[in-house]
């Protein structure tokens, strides 16, 4: 099993491009969810899907957009990237539990916006 | 929402135990969880415990939670090198997603 997956593992995008990353699980899990991680802040849950063809906001959603056409895959778009996108971008996944939340996570992105 | 806090930065001699910190605010988290990170590398779950309980050991881990105060402690005994990473304590909250804390650096000086 490789877990989960992240592509690419480092990007530099000039303001106003856009790009898609990507998250794939191979464990069948239900939920997956995309984080920003920025020094001093801990994992901030930018959007999550409780399962395929679903998504939901997190907590800072603005700016991007996901997609869940497949049960294994989670994209996550910067649309118009802006110097504020600067992070390191973690994707997880879990399965649907009633109570806890285990969640596996990739090796994340490097995404910087100049 | 919940507010999840930890301080910053921890540094210990090797084979001294360390012991990592957290408040919490949401007192309705049914779990309350460790994860650490490697440089480099994503969050992997260390350990957690379940809201009705106070203590849990697992190896050279030992987790304590004071419900009361919403204090939440990890104590890693025999601390070593590759113990240096950054941990981080959550908590699930009532939509059952995690909120993180900040990370706690842990250094551990030979």
């Amino acid at each position: 099993n490789a877990g989960v997956t992240q592509t690419p593992k480092f990007r530099v995008l000039k303001t106003g491009q856009s790009m898609t990353l990507l998250c794939a699980q191979d464990m069948n899990h239900e939920y997956m969810y995309w984080y920003r991680q920025d020094p001093g802040m801990g994992l901030r849950l930018i959007h999550y899907s409780v399962g395929e063809g679903t998504t939901a906001k997190g907590e800072v959603p603005d700016g991007y957009n996901v997609s869940r056409l497949k049960k294994q895959n989670f994209l996550l778009g910067l649309e118009s990237a802006a110097p504020s996108q600067t992070s390191v971008y973690f994707c997880a996944s879990s399965l649907r539990v009633p109570t806890g939340n285990e969640q596996f996570f990739g090796p994340g992105t490097r995404l910087t916006v100049l | 929402g919940e507010d999840v806090e930890q301080s910053l930065f921890l540094s210990v001699r090797e084979g001294d135990s360390s012991v990592i910190n957290c408040t919490y605010t949401d007192s309705s988290s049914t779990y309350l969880y460790w994860y650490k990170q490697e440089p480099g590398a994503g969050l992997q779950l260390l350990t957690y415990i379940f809201s009705n309980m106070d203590m849990k050991q697992d190896q050279r881990l030992t987790v304590l939670l004071n419900k009361k105060d919403k204090h939440l402690s990890l104590r890693i005994a025999d601390t070593q090198t590759g113990d240096s990473a950054i941990y981080f304590c959550a908590g699930n909250n009532a939509g059952n997603m995690l909120t993180f804390g900040g990370g706690t650096r842990l250094m551990v000086k030979p």
